[in-house]
This record gives structure tokens, sequence and C-alpha cells, in this order.
């Protein structure tokens, strides 16, 4: 059983490109999560989506963000107009089905560079 | 979101001393999770502790769900050079979403 699948692993971007990233879950596993770290830095919550739906997407910038989980593919965590600032890992994590205590499981993040 | 205090932000210890770190929380969580990573890695998951009062183990790893299910303890006996890493908490919330601490980095001096 494949764990959670993120790419690509490196992405380097100019300013005012585009960065898609990447997320594929974990077999099974419905839910999935986005979260942003700095370096040295902890994890930063982004958004929560369920196949088709986003579930909570709070902690993602109103503007030139959006993510995404369609019924078949990966999740897609899309970035428009990229500054320096989104510099950053992008994690991603999955669970399995909702109402039920679980574990979230990690990919090994996309580490985007802006230059 | 949710804010989870986790303490300490670093420790530096000697090889074989025993680590302690503890997460709280303003609210109550279903579950308590427990992360180590390492650099350029993702998280990857230690411990899951499902009932307040549960005591878990995995190894030299023990961790503890809260009474008042608004904490969580790890403790790490024995330290090795390869336990060098952040470990993070975590908590689910009864929405499913999962909050994480700001981190503790650790040190072992061989």
């Amino acid at each position: 059983n494949a764990g959670v699948m993120q790419n690509p692993r490196h992405l380097v971007r100019r300013r005012g490109q585009e960065a898609r990233l990447r997320c594929s879950p974990m077999k099974g596993h419905s839910h999935v999560y986005w979260y942003r770290q700095l370096p040295e830095e902890g994890l930063k919550f982004m958004v929560y989506l369920q196949k088709e739906n986003i579930i909570d997407e709070s902690g993602m910038p109103k503007e030139r963000f959006s993510a995404e989980f369609p019924k078949e593919g990966p999740s897609i965590l899309r970035i428009q107009q990229v500054v320096r600032g989104d510099s950053a890992a992008y994690f991603c994590a999955s669970s399995p089905v909702q109402g039920a205590s679980t574990e979230a499981f990690f990919g090994q993040g996309t580490r985007l560079t802006v230059v | 979101g949710q804010q989870l205090n986790q303490s300490p932000q670093s420790m530096f210890i000697q090889e074989g001393e025993d680590v302690s770190m503890n997460c709280t929380s303003s609210s109550i969580f279903n579950t308590w999770l427990w992360y180590k990573q390492d650099p350029g890695e993702g998280p990857v998951l230690l411990i899951a502790l499902y009932k307040a009062g549960e005591l878990t183990s995995n190894g030299r790893l023990t961790a503890q769900f809260g009474i008042t299910r608004k904490d969580s303890f790890l403790n790490i006996s024995a330290s090795i050079p390869s336990d060098v890493g952040i470990y993070f908490c975590a908590g689910q919330s009864v929405g499913n979403q999962f909050y994480f601490g700001t981190g503790t980095s650790l040190t072992v001096i061989p």
C-alpha cells in the first residue's frame, strides 16, 4: 500500500508563473489536507478537502491560491502568479473516513522556490 | 484555527538521557498524534492516541492522552543520535480537522 505521494519534490518557478502541486492520497483515503511550512517553523493549515468538496479553506490566502480534489485523480494545490513569499515546503496529508478517530499520513512534500 | 502550545521549543540532551515534551490545547480533541520530521522530509507518524487517559508505547517512545482531552505528552527513553529531529503534536477535532503544535527541536549530543 503506497503512502501519500506528492510531486514534484522540488519546483522552481519565476515570479508571476503558476505552480501546481499534486498529491495522491493513500489508497482508501478520501480526505486530504494541505499544509505549508517555512524553514524552522511549524505546519500551517491551508485547506481540507474531501472528494469533490472543499470542507475548510480557512487557512488559504483568498487570492492566487486554490485547491481541488476531483473524483478521479490527485488533489491539486494551485498557486497563480507566484511571489517570492510563496517559497516554502508544501505538505499534503490524507486520512480515511470522516467521523472516526483516525490518523493523518503525510507525503514527503513539495519544496517550492520562487526566483 | 486552534492553537496548540507545544513545549519545550528546543532541547539539547546527552545521548542516553530521557526526553519529555508536551502539548496543551484550549479545546478538546478526539485523537492526539505525535509525529517526527527529519530535515527535508515529511512528518512521520510515531504514536496515535484515541481515548482520554490512554497510555501507549512504541519502542522507546511513550505517549499519553490527557484525562481532560486537552493535553498530551511524549517521552523518549534512553535517547540515541537518530532521535534528532523535530517532533510535532497534533490533535484531531470533532470536525475531523488536524491542528499541529509548533514543534520541539531535539538535538542529541553523542
